[in-house]
């Protein structure tokens, strides 16, 4: 159990639609990073937020959007799904920012969004 | 990030040493190697990083070559819950994101 917790485990939604996924970070731990696994795509980074503000932003698109609120937990919003959208989405923590000294990033359990 | 080249698959006996190669000929001086792994569709984990000397802790040995342009996962002790995607990532010790390549699909077996 990496600590790091993501709400809900599955998803099942239509096309055109919208979903917020959700994710709790690690005790302590200030960075909350968002990834999309999907076939074809495999791993791929789409944002980071810092206490609260982007710090990097990766290929997400512009359908997509995400925040940190003040207890630190972060939402990604997926709207106008696609039937690409289809993915395994997977939330991060780490205790620092990510420069400078190696931050290890724990990932959570993922959730797995299912568009028809 | 320098971009990293792995073999698809490799088999491993159980109890056996596993030796999972990367190939990074274009790592630049501030780059570390890191290593995670991804249990069937589990969030990916940590396992060890290193910068140019070896390393190792209670998981895994990372054997980093002199030239810096590959290294060598070495789990000393294979069991069936180390079947896993390996994946070696190149990163500045600064940056914030992962990228994942396509990975190391190994398969430890009795």
């Amino acid at each position: 159990d990496s600590g790091v917790t993501q709400t809900p485990k599955h998803l099942i939604t239509a096309t055109g639609q919208r979903v917020t996924l959700r994710c709790s970070p690690r005790s302590g731990d200030l960075s909350v990073y968002w990834y999309q696994q999907s076939l074809d795509q495999g791993l791929q980074f789409l944002i980071q937020y810092y206490n609260g503000e982007e710090r990097a932003k990766g290929n997400i698109l512009e359908r997509f959007s995400a925040q940190q609120f003040p207890d630190l937990h972060s939402e990604l919003n997926l709207s106008s799904l696609e039937l690409g959208d289809s993915a395994l989405y997977f939330c991060a923590s780490s205790t620092g920012q990510g420069g400078g000294k190696f931050n290890e990033q724990f990932f959570g359990p993922g959730t797995r969004l299912t568009v028809l | 990030d320098a971009k990293t080249t792995q073999p698809p698959s490799m088999d491993c006996a159980e109890g056996r040493a596993a030796n999972l190669p990367c190939n990074h000929s274009t790592i630049s001086g501030n780059e570390y190697v890191y290593w995670y792994r991804q249990i069937h569709s589990q969030g990916p984990q940590y396992i060890i990083h290193g910068l140019k000397n070896n390393e190792t802790n209670e998981m895994a040995s990372l054997i980093i070559t002199e030239d810096r342009k590959s290294s060598t996962l070495i789990l000393p002790h294979a069991t069936l819950r180390d079947t896993a995607v390996y994946y070696c990532i190149v990163k500045a010790g600064g940056g914030n994101k992962l990228t994942f390549g396509t990975g190391t699909q190994l398969k430890v077996e009795l």
